[in-house]
């Protein structure tokens, strides 16, 4: 089961690009790395998912290198409403899904 | 995309109830559902695995008579805290699986338990 390594805790300033950086040195051949937002008080949000090279879709970008070992998803042009808290995981989907849900990463977007 | 509606959304019960949370999916067949427990400012634990028609799976450290999990139907799935104490205030939460995405899971909005 991969491990995965984030940031506590980041801030940013409206209208900016925020790159928040996943390590998963640990990650199987099968793994996918998908990147999930909470708000307080909410469950999780599906952002976006990735297996290799870049992934874009409306919200966001996930660049992940040839070794995998690591992801960046990257958020066009902050608002405040993308202060959360963002988390990252490597997994594949089984009978038994797998899934190790690290402290993620406190995103804060200031005005 | 799928919806996952849980119920209820708060609850307020005395210590020594037994306190029922719902988990539907809504326009899906669910087989598998997950139930986690998120203390303040802390990530997701799994607590278990609910499967359709058979027992859960519980992770190491989850008394099973203390969380009684129920998957009657491939829309339901229950989760009872039995005999409550303040210890098991917390916020719990399902999710299912997107059978068409690998890894995408679609999670309910969260119930916040305190036992007084």
């Amino acid at each position: 089961l991969a491990k995965t390594t984030q940031p506590i805790s980041m801030d940013s300033y409206e209208g900016q690009e925020v790159n928040i950086t996943c390590s998963h040195n640990n990650i199987a051949t099968n793994d996918y790395i998908t990147w999930y937002q909470q708000f307080p008080s909410q469950g999780p949000r599906f952002i976006i998912q990735g297996y290799k090279t870049k992934v874009t879709n409306e919200v966001a970008s996930l660049f992940i290198p040839a070794d995998r070992k690591s992801s960046t998803l990257s958020l066009p042009r902050v608002s405040l409403s993308d202060t959360a808290v963002y988390y990252c995981l490597v997994g594949l989907q089984g009978s038994n899904y797998q899934l190790i849900w690290g402290a993620g990463t406190k995103l804060i977007i200031k005005p | 995309g799928a919806v996952v509606s849980q119920h209820p959304s708060r609850v307020i019960c005395k210590s020594g109830t037994s306190v029922k949370i719902e988990c539907r999916s809504l326009d899906f067949q669910a087989t598998t559902m997950f139930w986690y427990r998120q203390f303040p400012k802390k990530s997701l634990m799994l607590m278990a695995t609910s499967n359709e028609g058979s027992k859960a799976t519980y992770e190491q450290g989850v008394e099973k008579d203390k969380f009684l999990i129920n998957h009657a139907s491939l829309t339901l799935s229950t989760l009872t805290v039995t005999s409550a104490h303040p210890e098991d205030s917390s916020f719990y939460i399902c999710s299912a699986p997107d059978r068409g995405r690998i890894g995408e899971l679609f999670f309910g909005e969260g119930s916040r338990l305190t036992v007084l």
